[in-house]
């Protein structure tokens, strides 16, 4: 089975704080994202990784970077933490290659920013 | 740009009544991937289904079946003789071929609540 792992179930941070949320994969797949989820807003991309070092914005960047130094692991860091940023923040990863393959979710990370 | 659209928010029913969810989306794109995805309120997304645009055969496992319609752009869910352990909420997912990195345009979501 698939395993996708976040760092921290819960997180509690201050405005300006920065913040790194990690996210390891165990199948060896090629493509990993990072989505916020808001209420009636359903999931939002944040980032995209294809490779290794390799990262695309998603619909919504601002006031977020990543990183993938391994294939398994990568990484969302808020550089100055502020409230807005309070949320969900799901991570997932998928095959690659011609046609979509199903992506595998972690179990989140429930951000709050005060 | 792709779009996805899940008008009901909330949906309460009881216990083995039938359930719709109701999914449509835009896309510009020829060939195209859709998802539905379960959301427990443990929090972890589980992937149910994925359907290619050129496959409009309607699929049935156990209790759930989808309708796939390209003439409406449209991609229902239903649950049929609903259970107190299907309520989540769902989300309906669109994939187009072009995008890269396979991304994923996320409905709204549905919120099931199944009374006992």
């Amino acid at each position: 089975d698939v395993k996708v792992t976040q760092s921290s179930r819960y997180l509690v941070k201050r405005t300006g704080e920065k913040v790194f949320l990690e996210c390891v994969q165990d199948m060896d797949h090629e493509n990993m994202f990072w989505y916020r989820q808001d209420p009636g807003l359903g999931l939002r991309l944040i980032y995209f990784s294809y490779d290794v070092k390799m990262k695309e914005k998603g619909d919504i960047p601002e006031g977020y970077s990543v990183s993938r130094e391994k294939k398994e692991r990568f990484s969302l860091i808020l550089e100055s933490a502020s409230t807005n940023q309070t949320s969900m923040y799901l991570c997932a990863s998928s095959l690659s290659g011609r046609g979509a393959y199903e992506q595998y979710f972690g179990p989140g990370t429930r951000l709050t920013v005060t | 740009a792709q779009k996805v659209t899940q008008a009901q928010t909330e949906i309460s029913v009881v216990e083995k009544e039938d359930v719709t969810l109701d999914c449509v989306y835009e896309t510009r794109d020829t060939t195209y991937y859709l998802f539905w995805y379960k959301q427990p309120p443990s929090g972890e997304l589980v992937f149910l289904i994925r359907r290619n645009s050129f496959d409009e055969q309607n699929e049935i496992s156990g209790r759930y079946s989808w309708n796939f319609q390209k003439s409406t752009s449209s991609f229902n869910f239903t649950i049929t003789a609903s259970q107190v352990v299907d309520s989540a909420v769902y989300f309906c997912a669109l994939s187009e071929a072009k995008a890269a990195g396979n991304k994923l345009t996320f409905g709204g979501g549905t919120r099931v609540l199944v009374k006992p």
